[in-house]
């Protein structure tokens, strides 16, 4: 059965950093793109970050861009999302999401973890 | 930025049908997607590239893509069809994912 368990969310105050862990199991983690996910209470579905099957194709959302690393270990399969200067519009519940395909062109979503809650609060 | 706008809110009587519209610049030539998420859960993709209903998903759910506007069609409507339902596209010019703002579909 394919799974996608996060970690590392928690309360974290304005500025600080979080590293965001997902753990790939039920499918081959190294052929596909992967992608960070966050739904934010109130307003929806955002995509933060996608990154290749290889991890040397990755692109972040304008809203995180400069402040967020994703990254990946095939080896592991794991991916991971560095969050720096975080902010309380980054509060959100973060999802870890595998592609459709390696690359991600044209390509969805097909399935999703549980998520993990980032709460950032002095 | 590639914007995908969707109605808040649609209403509907059980058995009759949703549908769910996503306006975008020139949508017609994108693929579009779209999911399914009910309190709680993770996202489910209900359609994939326009029309293309994953294994699982029932005959009642149909898309469509022209001009500015996408649609997710939901016949036959029940209380288990009660949901929030987001389009994504991928954004070429960006290389980015988009999701819609996302639509509540009631069942009165």
């Amino acid at each position: 059965e394919l799974q996608l368990v996060e970690s590392g969310g928690g309360l974290v105050q304005p500025g600080r950093s979080l590293r965001l862990s997902c753990t790939a199991s039920g499918f081959t983690f190294g052929e596909y793109a992967m992608h960070w996910v966050r739904l934010v209470p109130g307003k929806g579905l955002e995509w933060v970050s996608g990154i290749n099957w290889l991890g040397d194709r990755v692109n972040y959302a304008d809203s995180v861009k400069g402040r967020v690393t994703i990254s990946r270990d095939n080896a592991k399969n794991s991916l991971y999302l560095q969050m720096n200067s975080l902010r309380s519009e980054d509060m959100a519940l973060y999802y870890c999401a595998k592609d459709k395909g390696p690359e991600f062109r044209s390509g969805y979503v097909d399935y999703w973890g549980q998520g993990t809650l980032v709460t950032v609060s002095s | 930025s590639y914007v995908l706008t969707q109605p808040p809110s649609v209403s509907v009587a059980p058995g009759e049908a949703a549908r769910v519209t996503c306006g975008g610049d020139n949508i017609g030539g994108k693929n579009v997607h779209w999911y399914q998420q009910k309190p709680g859960q993770a996202p489910v993709v209900v359609m994939y590239n326009d029309n293309d209903r994953p294994s699982g998903i029932p005959e009642r759910f149909s898309g469509s893509n022209s001009g500015n506007t996408a649609t997710l069609t939901i016949s036959r409507v029940g209380a288990g069809d009660e949901a929030d339902y987001y389009c994504q596209v991928w954004d070429s010019s960006s290389d980015h994912y988009v999701f819609g703002t996302g639509t509540k579909v009631t069942v009165l």
